[in-house]
């Protein structure tokens, strides 16, 4: 699997636009870049995915350059409910299967 | 639609003993993947188990096993607890066709004495 390099940790003031930077630089053609997030002792919750192009939901949006190398997940209008830890991930689907392996994500505090 | 559920949320055992977590995945996936989180190792993946059988497998020894059931639900087995396997285990549910976003349970939080 690619690896990914997250900061460890990020501030943001709330209301303002949170931008959390990953770096895929190993990534390969068919590995799709997703980000989840891990609110204190809950289960990670599914944000978003893309595998080429800039995506966007409810919840984020996902801008992956063009080299396909690094990614940025930005949370538009941050809320304090926001902080948590932010994984990203790159994986595929390999005879049928996908295997996930989770880094130590970015610690994001929406600061009021 | 629910969310994935997991039984028991809270756990204590004692060392040597074995335990039995389970998991209800959304309605209509048919993947079931078991994650091990830890301070110090975060989240590692256990297994996947896709229509009943198991089509992944992380680097935990045999101690660990599960299981897959006609409707999807999902078990793991810890045997012989260990202190180190004091634990969130979390499962998460796909529908494993397609780009396979996962989507997490609340967890079982294991202590082992």
């Amino acid at each position: 699997d690619a690896k990914t390099t997250q900061p460890p940790s990020m501030d943001c003031a709330e209301g303002r636009a949170a931008n959390l930077p990953c770096n895929h630089s190993t990534i390969s053609g068919n590995e799709y870049v997703y980000w989840y997030r891990q609110i204190h002792s809950q289960g990670p919750q599914y944000i978003i995915h893309g595998l080429k192009n800039n995506e966007t939901n409810e919840m984020a949006s996902l801008i992956i350059t063009e080299d396909r190398k690094s990614s940025t997940l930005i949370l538009p209008h941050a809320t304090l409910r926001d902080t948590a830890v932010y994984y990203c991930i790159v994986s595929a689907r390999i005879g049928g299967y996908q295997k996930v392996t989770f880094g130590i994500g970015t610690k994001l505090q929406v600061i009021p | 639609k629910a969310g994935v559920t997991q039984t028991p949320r809270y756990l204590i055992k004692t060392r040597g003993q074995q335990v039995t977590l389970s998991c209800s995945p959304i309605s209509g996936h048919r993947s079931v993947s078991w994650y091990q989180q830890t301070p110090g190792q975060g989240l590692q993946f256990l297994f996947e188990y896709f229509s009943e059988t198991q089509r992944n497998k992380g680097n935990f020894p045999g101690r660990f096993s599960g299981r897959q059931f006609s409707n999807s639900r999902s078990e793991m087995n810890v045997s012989t607890l260990e202190l180190g396997d004091s634990a969130l285990y979390l499962c998460a549910s796909s529908s494993g066709q397609g780009t396979y976003e996962q989507y997490f349970g609340p967890g079982t939080r294991l202590t082992v004495t």
